[in-house]
């Protein structure tokens, strides 16, 4: 079975630039996550997606950071434009719904994007 | 709202030594806690999880993590520590109805030889 698929996997831009992420997830898995990662920090949810619906994004930076799922199945997450405090992890998970929702369902994590902003 | 609290940002052990990752969590309904792992520019993959059956659960690579509701706790144990354990952990808490997790600040393990 493929696990998630993140491109890039590094980039390096100037601040004021912008620059967008690439998530392809687990093949039938309804949920997907972008997640940041600051440097010795724990991953923070920007955004999750139940198929192609936002469930939460009350975390996201939304005046210069978006995220679509236009299809219920790849997604992307833009930063229009970057700030140096932007400088992270980008990972992306995505997990299998159980009918009713319940939660303790495993997430599976992509290998992030590493983005400089210089 | 719920948190995890994970004490000490750097343990080091030597190898064959018992390993004791710390982790503290906060929350106002019953909640599932989870231990990840991430090695050097990889992304997470999950070491073990309490979703409410046993207490004591246990995982991959010979780690196992005890759910104690009066101490508020899930520290995560191995009792012999290999150099291929050398990573960071992270634990996470989420709760039923709401299925994001919510991260510690991660405990770097290092094992000397």
């Amino acid at each position: 079975e493929a696990g998630v698929a993140q491109s890039p996997r590094y980039k390096i831009i100037e601040k004021r630039q912008s620059v967008a992420f690439w998530c392809n997830p687990i093949s039938g898995h309804a949920t997907l996550y972008w997640y940041q990662q600051i440097l010795g920090q724990g991953p923070k949810l920007l955004i999750q997606f139940q198929n192609n619906g936002v469930v939460d994004d009350s975390q996201l930076p939304k005046d210069r950071f978006s995220a679509e799922r236009l299809k219920g199945v790849d997604s992307t997450l833009k930063i229009q434009p970057a700030k140096l405090e932007d400088s992270a992890v980008y990972l992306c998970a995505s997990s299998f719904l159980i009918a009713g929702g319940r939660s303790g369902n495993e997430q599976f994590f992509g290998p992030g994007t590493r983005l400089t902003v210089l | 709202a719920q948190s995890v609290t994970q004490l000490g940002s750097h343990v080091s052990v030597s190898e064959g030594a018992l390993v004791l990752l710390r982790c503290n969590y906060s929350s106002s309904v019953p909640p599932y806690l989870f231990w990840y792992v991430q090695y050097p520019n990889q992304g997470l993959q999950l070491l073990l999880k309490y979703t409410s059956a046993a207490t004591l659960v246990k995982g991959i690579n010979g780690f196992e993590a005890e759910f104690k509701k009066s101490e508020t706790s899930f520290h995560l144990t191995k009792p012999s520590a290999h150099m291929s354990d050398a990573a960071e952990y992270f634990c996470a808490v989420s709760v039923q109805g709401a299925q994001k997790l919510v991260f510690g600040q991660g405990t770097r393990l290092t094992i000397n030889p």
